[in-house]
Formats: C-alpha cells, sequence, structure tokens
C-alpha cells in the first residue's frame, strides 16, 4: 500500500532533549516535506526536499533540522526543544514532474508536546 | 512570498455546489495553484492543481482567473463528507518549491 508513514504519532518530551521525528515513504517521492500545523494557524511549511542531498527552508525552519541520505526517509531533528515547538507535525510526499510539485500525499501526523 | 487570501468560513446545502474562493493577488507567472483539505483529525488531502487553464478531476473543478489573481474551487454537489478545512495554496517557483499556505476555509455542510 503506497503511504506516508511517521513515527512517533503521540510524543511528549522535556525542554531541551534532542529528539527525531521519522519520516517514511514508499512511493520512491522525489519531493518531501515537514509541515506544522497550531491551532488558528494553519499549515506551515518547515523545510522541504527536492530529491536526495537536497533541502531547503519552508516558511518557519527555526529550531528544526532535517537530512535526507535515503530517497525514503525525511526525518525531522529538533536539537533542543522549546515549548513552542508543541505541535502537530505532517510529513508529505509528491513527484516532481519537469518540475512541477504534483499531488502530496500525507502522513498521519505526529503530535509533539514540549513540557 | 505570494500570499493567499481565503473567507474564515462558508456554508452549503447538501447536494447543492460549492463555489470556494482564493485571492492571489501577487501570484507570479509560474506559480502553480494547489487546493488541499483536511477533515476532522485527518492529515490533508489533496484536492486539485493547476496554472492557468481551469481543470478538473473527480473530486471537483478548478477555475482560474484570466488574470491568474483569483481562482475557485468548485465542488459539484456538496455531501456530509465534504465539510473540511479547505486550503489554496502556491507553489512558488522563484522560491524554489516552497509552498504558502492560507489559512484555509472552514466548509460546513448542511443537511
Amino acid at each position: 500500500e503506497a503511504q506516508v508513514t511517521q513515527n512517533p504519532r503521540y510524543l511528549i518530551t522535556v525542554t531541551g532533549k534532542k529528539l527525531t521525528v521519522t519520516c517514511s515513504q514508499n512511493m520512491n517521492h522525489e519531493y518531501m516535506s515537514w509541515y506544522r500545523q497550531d491551532p488558528g494557524l494553519g499549515l506551515r511549511q518547515i523545510y522541504y526536499s527536492m530529491n536526495v542531498e537536497v533541502t531547503d527552508k519552508g516558511d518557519v525552519p527555526e529550531g528544526y533540522k532535517v537530512s535526507r541520505k535515503e530517497k525514503r526517509n525525511f526525518p525531522l531533528i529538533l536539537e533542543s526543544p522549546s515549548p513552542n515547538q508543541t505541535s502537530l507535525y505532517f510529513c508529505a510526499s509528491s513527484t516532481l514532474l519537469a518540475g512541477v510539485l504534483n499531488e502530496q500525499f500525507f502522513g498521519p501526523g505526529t503530535r509533539l508536546t514540549v513540557l | 512570498d505570494a500570499k493567499t487570501t481565503q473567507p474564515n468560513s462558508m456554508e452549503s446545502n447538501e447536494e447543492e455546489p460549492v463555489h470556494l474562493p482564493c485571492n492571489h493577488s501577487t501570484i507570479s507567472g509560474t506559480d502553480y495553484i494547489h487546493w488541499y483539505r483536511q477533515l476532522p483529525s485527518q492529515g490533508p488531502e489533496y484536492v486539485i492543481h493547476g496554472l492557468t487553464s481551469n481543470v478538473n478531476n473527480r473530486m471537483a473543478s478548478l477555475a482560474i482567473a484570466e488574470d491568474r489573481k483569483s481562482s475557485t474551487l468548485i465542488l459539484h454537489r456538496a455531501t456530509l463528507r465534504d465539510a473540511a478545512v479547505y486550503y489554496c495554496i502556491l507553489r512558488a517557483m522563484e522560491y524554489g518549491n516552497k509552498l504558502v499556505f492560507g489559512a484555509g476555509t472552514i466548509l460546513r455542510v448542511k443537511s
């Protein structure tokens, strides 16, 4: 089944404790992206990647890191989480056809709470 | 950054067409217009996207103004399952493939 998986689905942590949220897709998609969703603010893009070893900042990259060492995986790293990073996080992937972004498939979301 | 403006909420009756507007007055010539929706407690779901011409698929139609400063997502017959938040997004080519989401429109469907 074609899908985007995220782990963990729920995470409660404390300020400053490094964490990684994994994202994996099985559709051989070039494009992957991370979003956060906060009440009243809709979806905001954190980072995206157009292919292996190619990443770029979205709208709200501060406090986050990503890597794209393999095509299928795009982990989101919080080196020193803070309470303002408490949010619902979504990973997404898509094909790129002649540079045009097609339908994005979203993962189920990761609800992160930073105390 | 290219931004979009959508109404906060709209209401529709079941089985009737729904027209969801989106303004993007600063759109550039190479920006694609994407629409996604998010049902309660779910991740976003792709609806449709286009560049200049009107587009149709099994879910909806996308009507793009001639000057491309606005677009309208058309649901031809709203059902209760269409109640969701609808996002109009510009894919800003000049900024790479960064996606800029609008605030979204909450669509309520009445039976």
